[in-house]
């Protein structure tokens, strides 16, 4: 069985300070990983994904993620951030075979402070 | 806009009572996913059809069934209703299964938030 744990439930950061959400997996199997964003009253979009290849994955508003193997971690990071992304941010592990069935973590909430 | 709507928004119904919840896919996906998202629970994955056809299961209820139609949208029937049930669900498509080498994005809808008093 797969599981996702993101250890930060709120994250205070003022405006154009750096930011990382920490996230970890468990899985026996290889997998891939996800960001998700959820604005409020939103449903969650995908920010970023890595399924192989490069283990930094990038998306296009200035968030990036880095797979980690070794230490089963997926943590998201951004050097400055904005007001609009005050969010609540989701992690996610699907194994990289089989069905899409995804696990998501239990979410942290970024709160961006003027 | 991701493609995918669900409806209604806001249901407000009691507990014991039967409810239905409506998903349409983005045009072209194939597959259909339910989630269930609470405040003690988070977001918990419930169930998948691909192209009609149930493809994965996760912590679904019994009380809780699902179906997908000959056109691609998706049904979530709620029964027995009780206050733990209360939660936003949301709807997501995809244009295929994953497997083998590649998976592909799950696309969310913008949820129905279902309060049971």
């Amino acid at each position: 069985a797969q599981s996702v744990t993101q250890l930060d439930s709120q994250v205070p950061v003022f405006e154009e300070a750096p930011v990382e959400l920490r996230c970890n997996y468990s899985s026996s199997v290889s997998v891939y990983l996800f960001w998700y964003v959820q604005y409020p009253n939103q449903g969650l979009q995908l920010l970023l994904k890595y399924l192989s290849g490069s283990t930094l994955v990038e998306s296009i508003n200035g968030f990036e993620a880095e797979f980690n193997k070794s230490q089963t971690s997926f943590h998201l990071r951004k050097p400055s951030v904005h007001i609009s992304d005050t969010a609540e941010y989701f992690c996610a592990v699907s194994n990289s075979g089989g069905y899409q069935k995804v696990t998501f973590g239990t979410g942290t909430k970024l709160q961006v402070i003027p | 806009d991701s493609g995918v709507t669900q409806t209604p928004k806001h249901l407000i119904t009691a507990t014991g009572q039967r409810v239905t919840l409506r998903c349409s896919p983005r045009s072209g996906d194939l597959s259909v996913y339910w989630y269930q998202q609470s405040l003690d629970q988070g977001l918990q994955f419930l169930i998948q059809y691909y192209n009609g056809e149930e493809r994965a299961k996760g912590n679904i209820l019994e009380r809780f069934s699902a179906q997908q139609f000959p056109d691609l949208h998706s049904e979530l029937n709620l029964s027995s209703l009780e206050l733990g049930d209360s939660a936003l669900y949301f709807c997501a498509s995809s244009s295929g299964l994953a497997g083998g080498t590649s998976t592909d994005t799950q696309y969310f809808g913008p949820g129905t938030r279902l309060t049971v008093l």
